[in-house]
């Protein structure tokens, strides 16, 4: 059972678009993070969202974090080419002692120009 | 330090070879984390190290798969008696402290068996 389940799981869309990616958890965790990771790289940390119901932006990135600490969300408006990558969320929650992160099922997008 | 240095960036090796994965994290990081990717998945969480101490090898196989983080010098992670299954890409990550914040990846090291 995968404990953070994103969706969709794949999305190509034209360029100029706007989207959602969902990042969905029955488990509550204390902070959740969003990486986006290119071809043949790692993944870069985009944000942190720590408390519920927080809202960060970043440029045309909007992150929500959900009131109960379970989900999260990524808007993309008007979207480029160059937001063409794999999109993962990550959660952390106290586990075994430690704050243990967990990486979601990833969604890849595709930006058509 | 220009961030999380992983080598060899590509591995190749025949089955039964030992392969060997480094990992320097970034200055001031002493918490490393590794992780496997297979292609069009997520990461999957393999274990959890800070300077010469294992805290977490849950996700770790039980044969074969070693991980170290000396005192001095890099994390090491040791694969022996390859198989081809053990082909994927292998992420190392670093963080100041336990990384609810966020880590700094790696840029990777893709293992192919032959």
């Amino acid at each position: 059972t995968q404990l953070l389940e994103q969706s969709p799981q794949f999305l190509s869309i034209q360029e100029g678009e706007n989207l959602t990616v969902y990042c969905n958890s029955s488990s509550v965790f204390s902070s959740l993070q969003w990486y986006r990771q290119e071809p043949g790289e790692g993944p870069v940390l985009l944000v942190t969202v720590v408390t519920g119901g927080e809202v960060k932006k970043l440029k045309r990135l909007t992150f929500q974090f959900g009131d109960a600490r379970k989900d999260s969300s990524l808007h993309i408006t008007a979207a480029q080419p160059g937001d063409t990558g794999l999109y993962l969320c990550a959660g952390s929650r106290n586990s075994g002692g430690y704050q243990k992160v967990t990486f979601g099922t990833g969604t890849k997008l595709q930006v058509i120009p | 330090n220009a961030g999380v240095m992983q080598n060899p960036r590509h591995l190749v090796r025949r089955r039964g070879q030992e392969a060997r994965l480094r990992c320097s994290p970034m200055k001031g990081h002493s918490h490393v984390y590794w992780y496997r990717q297979l292609p069009e998945e997520g990461l999957k969480f393999m274990v959890y190290l800070q300077k010469e101490n294992i805290i977490d090898e849950s996700g770790m196989p039980k044969e074969r798969f070693s991980a170290e983080f000396p005192k001095e010098g890099p994390s090491i992670l040791r694969i022996q008696q390859v198989v081809r299954g053990d082909s994927a890409a292998y992420f190392c990550a670093s963080s100041r402290g336990q990384g609810s914040s966020g880590y700094t990846f790696g840029s990777g090291t893709r293992l192919t068996v032959v």
